[in-house]
This record gives structure tokens, sequence and C-alpha cells, in this order.
């Protein structure tokens, strides 16, 4: 079993939807969770950091973590076609961050 | 700020040989992670470099080696390429134990 899960997608939404990512993972001692962002042949984009259960905005962007469950969330609000990339959760116990697989996303006019 | 950079963009080699990958830090970083990321995957973590020294590593064998210089620069030295060395490799750059980290745009290693 992988420590952290994610699907691989790809989703395919339109312009202006909710768009709702997800990872789980296995390892309690996680504490930092991380959402990066990937365009085709580029490094990751950090999105979002959290370190504790509950919400954080920016923009958005709202990540979610769920301990109790080993569940963390990405919603993306009123999503644009320039959304279209690849999702990566990350996270970690101090300092090596643990990636998922990536979620493809492609946001349609 | 410049951010994290990286080189050379693209970089083909023949299986056998041997490679040496650049990154400078974003500034006011001291900490250099290097990660592997194969097509459709997440990036694997290879090692991470703090005060010069390798602090952590992960589960690449011995070809994979680094250093990381007085001004917090680091290399990420390959031997004898496989064709499963072919990878996007990434430079991450972060402030002493802090874990929100900063990618570069990375290495595209093609090997022959």
């Amino acid at each position: 079993q992988k420590e952290v899960e994610q699907d691989p997608g790809p989703l395919s939404v339109p312009e202006g939807a909710i768009v709702s990512l997800n990872c789980t993972y296995s390892n309690s001692a996680f504490q930092y969770f991380m959402w990066y962002r990937q365009y085709s042949r580029k490094g990751p984009e950090l999105l979002m950091y959290t370190y504790s259960s509950g919400n954080k905005e920016d923009g958005r962007f709202t990540a979610q973590v769920d301990k109790s469950s080993k569940y963390i969330s990405l919603f993306i609000r009123d999503s644009q076609p320039s959304d279209s990339a690849t999702y990566l959760c990350a996270m970690s116990r101090t300092d090596k961050l643990i990636f998922g697989t990536g979620t493809r996303l492609q946001v349609f006019p | 700020d410049a951010g994290v950079t990286q080189s050379p963009t693209h970089l083909i080699k023949t299986r056998g040989q041997q490679v040496t990958l650049r990154c400078s830090p974003k500034s006011g970083h001291d900490t250099v992670s290097w990660y592997q990321q194969a097509l459709g995957q997440g990036p694997q973590f290879i090692f991470q470099y703090y005060e010069e020294e390798e602090r952590q590593r992960g589960n690449f064998p011995d070809r994979f080696s680094g250093h990381q210089f007085p001004n917090y620069s680091s290399e990420l030295n390959v031997n004898a390429l496989l064709l499963g060395d072919s990878a996007l490799y990434l430079c991450a750059s972060s402030l002493g134990a802090r874990t929100e980290a900063f990618f570069g745009q990375g290495t595209r290693l093609t090997v022959v």
C-alpha cells in the first residue's frame, strides 16, 4: 500500500465549476500537508501549505485537512481553463515530502 | 527574487555515462532537496542537503550522489546511467527545518 493515494484522473470539468481533489494517506505521523500545481513539463508550484486539521482559504482555493480520517482535499471555485494542470498532494513528517501520483485536471471553456 | 533555478533544462546522455545537474536555491534558503519524477508519477525523494551535508536520503542507489556548496547551491551526480534513470529531476529549496518547499523548473534527463 502506498503511503499517499491520489486518484490520477483525468478530471474534466466546464469553466466555472467547483473542483474537488482528494488524497488519502496511511501514516498518522504526517504533520504538514501541501498542494502543488504542475503544468506540463514544468516544476511543481506550491499552492497551499497547511499544518493542522481544518480549512485554509486563499483566493479561489481552499485546502481541507482531516487528520482523524487521514484525508485531505483541495477545492477550486470558479475554475478557469488556466487551472488545467496536474495537481499533486504532498505531505511530510519533518523534512522529505511524500507525494501522491497527481490528478490531471482539464477545465474546458 | 530569482526563485529556484536549475541547469541544464534538458540533457541527453548515453547509458553508462555520468551526469551532473545543478541547482541554485531561492534567496534566503539554506536547504536543498532533490527529487526524481518519472512520467505520470509524483516526485520521489532522492536526498536532502543542509550545511553542506547529506541530512536524509531516500531509496536510491549509491550511483546517486550530491554535494552542497558554501553558497547553498547544490549538484546531483548520477553515475553509470541506466535507461530507467530517464526522468525529470527536480530541485527544491526550503529554509532550515521548514517543510514549505519551492521547486525549480527541473532538468529533463533522457538516457539512450
